[in-house]
């Protein structure tokens, strides 16, 4: 079967750092992408992971290892409008066909 | 600057009612997609369509059909409603399949 693991709720205070873990088995795999959705609204792209390493677009930073299997997601300078659910999918196949996770609730307190 | 539209945004429908969802995008994308999204659940893929006249099956595809009208439109139909099809509806686009998906706002389904 194919699964991701990411933690179910996280919680941070305004200005502080988060990291969100994402581990995955998949049957193949192309790249991790990154996405937010707040309140149950239209999920919006953060990042992609193809290759080991960290990609940086300003408060956010996504990593990959794919020996490991493994990804996170790093919020930096928290404010309150990243309180929102955040989730990892991989892209298991040269269609664009993405696997999602279950979500990380994070709530940014003052 | 509308992106990807959904219609209707909620639905109720009695067990056994036919729908069609509709979905059109504004952005030239190649590929587009349709997720549910069941309660503390993330996005399951139901049908995709990687390019104007071709479509393919997701991870839950049972129950549902899909048409690539044209470029701009992805439509998702349920034949025979059931409760389990209860849930929220995403309709997504890409320019291509590596590249990021744009997501409508949803359509809430219940079905009684």
């Amino acid at each position: 079967g194919q699964s991701l693991e990411q933690p179910s709720e996280v919680t941070a205070v305004e200005g502080a750092i988060v990291q969100i873990n994402c581990t995955y088995q998949t049957s193949g795999f192309y790249g991790l992408s990154w996405y937010q959705q707040h309140d149950g609204g239209a999920p919006t792209f953060l990042s992609y992971n193809a290759l080991d390493g960290l990609e940086e677009t300003g408060r956010f930073s996504s990593f990959l290892s794919r020996s490991d299997s493994y990804g996170y997601l790093l919020l930096q300078e928290l404010q309150m409008k990243d309180s929102a659910s955040y989730f990892c999918a991989v892209e298991t196949g040269n269609t664009g066909k993405l696997i999602f996770g279950q979500g990380t609730t994070l709530q940014v307190k003052p | 600057n509308a992106g990807v539209t959904q219609t209707p945004k909620f639905q109720v429908l009695k067990t056994g009612q036919s729908m069609t969802l509709q979905c059109a995008q504004d952005m030239n994308h190649n590929s587009m997609y349709w997720y549910r999204q069941d309660p503390g659940m993330g996005l399951r893929l139901i049908y995709y369509s990687a390019s104007e006249g071709t479509t393919d099956k997701g991870e839950v595809p049972n129950g549902y059909n899909v048409s690539r009208l044209n470029k701009r439109e992805f439509s998702l139909r349920l034949e025979s409603a059931a409760p389990s099809q209860t849930s929220v509806y995403f309709c997504a686009s890409s320019y291509d399949r590596d590249q990021p998906q744009h997501f409508g706002d949803g359509t809430r389904l219940s079905i009684l």
